[in-house]
């Protein structure tokens, strides 16, 4: 199972830039975010997260930043390998005391050797 | 590996039809979910269970049903099957479904009604 066919935005980079994937996100109550990779086969897998008292986070190769003013997340991803790309998903967490993410629609990254 | 295996991996069915796609959690983890991901609705939440019961639900239609075993494998029915139900059926866990947790993802069950 894969995400080829979804009608997704596509961000194409060289191998060894640096991507940046941008999501906008719905509700202004959010309080938690994660970005998942999605690559062809496989299901959505948790690359980072972020609470909404942060605004940045940083883990190995990449970093998500969270502008709550106007609900903008993105994910940079340094030094881009073609292993890298996938289908990417910003999700919400909808504040309701259980967990409820939300997905947005995800971009696709076609990296070049 | 996530952990969350998912059963079977492919599904081709006739309209009319009922099925039933099957998930065991991660070891440990308490709460299961369900999302159904199409080619143009993206992944969209269908339930969440919550040691047997259910917790939340999103946008799961009524032919649809789950529910979440003593031993926290569960099971998510889709009858009276449409051409527009064929997607991506994806399992997820986290260890107590509370706000914050991350979720782990299985492989998917490919849902092909023709």
């Amino acid at each position: 199972g894969e995400s080829v066919g979804l009608h997704l935005p596509t961000l194409s980079v060289q191998e060894g830039d640096n991507s940046i994937i941008n999501c906008a996100y719905s509700n202004s109550a959010s309080d938690y975010f994660i970005w998942y990779k999605q690559e062809s086969g496989k299901g959505p897998q948790f690359i980072i997260d972020i609470r909404s008292n942060m605004d940045k986070r940083q883990g190995q190769r990449v970093t998500v930043l969270l502008n709550k003013t106007v609900k903008h997340l993105s994910l940079q991803i340094a030094a881009t390998q073609p292993g890298d790309s996938a289908v990417y998903f910003c999700a919400e967490n909808i504040r309701t005391g259980f967990q409820k993410l939300v997905f947005g629609t995800g971009t696709r990254l076609l990296v070049s050797p | 590996d996530s952990g969350v295996t998912q059963t079977p991996k492919h599904l081709i069915t006739a309209t009319g039809q009922r099925v039933t796609l099957r998930c065991s959690p991660r070891s440990g983890d308490l709460s299961v979910y369900w999302y159904q991901q199409s080619l143009d609705q993206g992944l969209q939440f269908l339930i969440q269970y919550y040691n047997g019961e259910e917790r939340a639900k999103g946008n799961i239609l009524e032919r649809f049903s789950a529910q979440q075993f003593p031993d926290l494998h569960s099971e998510l029915n889709l009858s009276s099957l449409e051409l527009g139900d064929s997607a991506l059926y994806f399992c997820a866990s986290s260890a107590t479904g509370g706000a914050g947790e991350k979720l782990f993802f299985g492989s998917g069950t490919q849902l092909s009604v023709l």
